[in-house]
């Protein structure tokens, strides 16, 4: 799986959009851009995931680069409960059942 | 209820006891994951299990650790004669076929 680079971390006021950057510049053609989160003391959370196409869902917005080689993710109205580390990944076409390879994430604090 | 279920939340043992962590994952997934996660660090990848198959043993730090998942539901980790650097958050998580992988909330393990 292609390696990741995100900022260790970010700050962003309440209510505010946060937008998280990703670098993947080794991205592969069959390789998605997957988001996680984790919030103090419980497991990673699925958020979205994108081939190439930008996504969107009742969490959060993923813009991918037209070269795939990096990507944002957009909280549009932060608030203190989106605190938590952020991590992209990533990882083959969801067909293949693979484990997950985090890096370090970035870690989201929202101000109030 | 829904989600991944690990127990115990907390575990403290003596360096050189034997630990059995438990994880229920939600059920009909066929497919099961454990991770290890040190402090300030991402998860990282210990085993996966497909039914009662267990596919994927590669991060497995040595042979005291032993996970069984025997009648393709609840999975067990196990590990023996534990030392200070086992100290870890333990994930379990679990998925159905091409959706995300789902976690549980942990079991934080302390060594003496």
């Amino acid at each position: 799986d292609a390696k990741t680079t995100q900022p260790p971390s970010m700050d962003c006021a309440e209510g505010r959009a946060a937008n998280l950057p990703c670098n993947h510049s080794t991205i592969s053609g069959n390789e998605y851009v997957y988001w996680y989160r984790q919030i103090h003391s419980q497991g990673p959370q699925y958020i979205i995931h994108g081939l190439k196409n930008n996504e969107t869902n009742e969490m959060a917005s993923l813009i991918i680069t037209e070269d795939r080689k990096s990507s944002t993710l957009i909280l549009p109205h932060a608030t203190l409960r989106d605190t938590a580390v952020y991590y992209c990944i990533v990882r083959v076409s969801p067909n293949r059942d693979d484990k997950i390879i985090f890096g370090k994430g970035t870690r989201l604090h929202i101000l109030p | 209820g829904a989600g991944v279920s690990q127990s115990p939340r907390y575990k403290v043992a003596k360096r050189g006891q034997d630990v059995a962590l438990r994880c229920d994952p939600i059920s009909g997934h066929v497919s099961l994951f454990w991770y290890q996660q040190a402090l300030g660090q991402g998860p990282e990848f210990l085993t996966y299990f497909q039914n009662e198959a267990q596919l994927d043993k590669s991060g497995l730090p040595s042979d005291r650790f032993f996970a069984e998942r025997p009648e393709g539901s609840v999975s067990t980790l196990k590990i023996q004669r534990t030392q200070q650097e086992d100290s870890a958050v333990y994930l379990c998580a679990s998925s159905l076929g091409l959706q995300p992988q789902h976690f549980g909330d942990g079991t934080r393990l302390s060594i003496l």
